[in-house]
């Protein structure tokens, strides 16, 4: 079965501090990673889409990090700020469908002044 | 920002009734979806279109249909709401299949209640 696994499922760290979020994937055949930032009662916000070859890619203080061989991906926030607190989402792209994304539930994320 | 415009943003409606939520795209994307988002669920797919008039379902399509006779615009409808349907619903519009590496871009949500 396919399926995207985050954790922790929540995180509260204070303001200026780096945090690191998990994804681990059970997707078969992989076509990419992505990962959003959905702010509460906002839409979902892409951050990255690295495909099996990438192993990083950043996006100002976001840096996604993929191991397509253990099949698992990071999102590093580094200094966070207050605006960081959202959900955060991982997401596979199947290599055979043109519309099929497997879903993570997220790790809601909090920062502390 | 992507050029997505949902709408209504917020309704609530009577069991039983028809609801049409309109999604409205500047971006002359190809492909539109929409998605409905429930706690303790990820986000979860009703239905896409990969071009005017083409559409199909997701994994969550009964009880929605879906149109699209222009490529600026994808209409949900609800024929017959039920409590079930009360969630947020998402459109999303991404220029090509998200297999080949396509950004996909959401909507700013429209919420249902369904009473």
């Amino acid at each position: 079965k396919n399926q995207v696994e985050q954790s922790p499922q929540s995180l509260i760290i204070l303001e200026g501090k780096n945090c690191t979020l998990q994804c681990n994937y059970t997707v078969s055949p992989f076509s990419n990673l992505r990962w959003y930032k959905q702010d509460t009662g906002r839409g979902p916000v892409s951050l990255t889409i690295m495909t099996f070859s990438e192993n990083t890619k950043s996006n100002g203080r976001y840096t996604a990090t993929l191991d397509a061989d253990t099949k698992q991906s990071s999102l590093h926030i580094t200094a966070s700020q207050l605006s960081d607190s959202a959900s955060y989402i991982c997401v596979v792209s199947l290599m055979d469908s043109n519309y099929q994304l497997i879903w993570g539930a997220g790790t809601k994320l909090i920062i502390k002044p | 920002d992507a050029g997505i415009t949902q709408s209504p943003r917020h309704k609530v409606t009577e069991t039983g009734t028809p609801v049409t939520l309109r999604c409205h795209q500047t971006e002359n994307h190809r492909y539109m979806y929409w998605y409905r988002q429930d706690p303790g669920h990820g986000l979860r797919l009703i239905h896409y279109s990969y071009g005017v008039k083409d559409t199909d379902k997701g994994e969550v399509s009964d009880g929605y249909s879906v149109s699209r006779s222009k490529t600026e615009d994808f209409l949900l409808t609800l024929e017959s709401a039920t409590s079930s349907q009360t969630s947020v619903y998402f459109c999303a519009i991404s220029p090509g299949a998200p297999s080949s590496g396509n950004t996909i871009y959401f909507g700013e949500g429209s919420w249902l209640t369904v009473v």
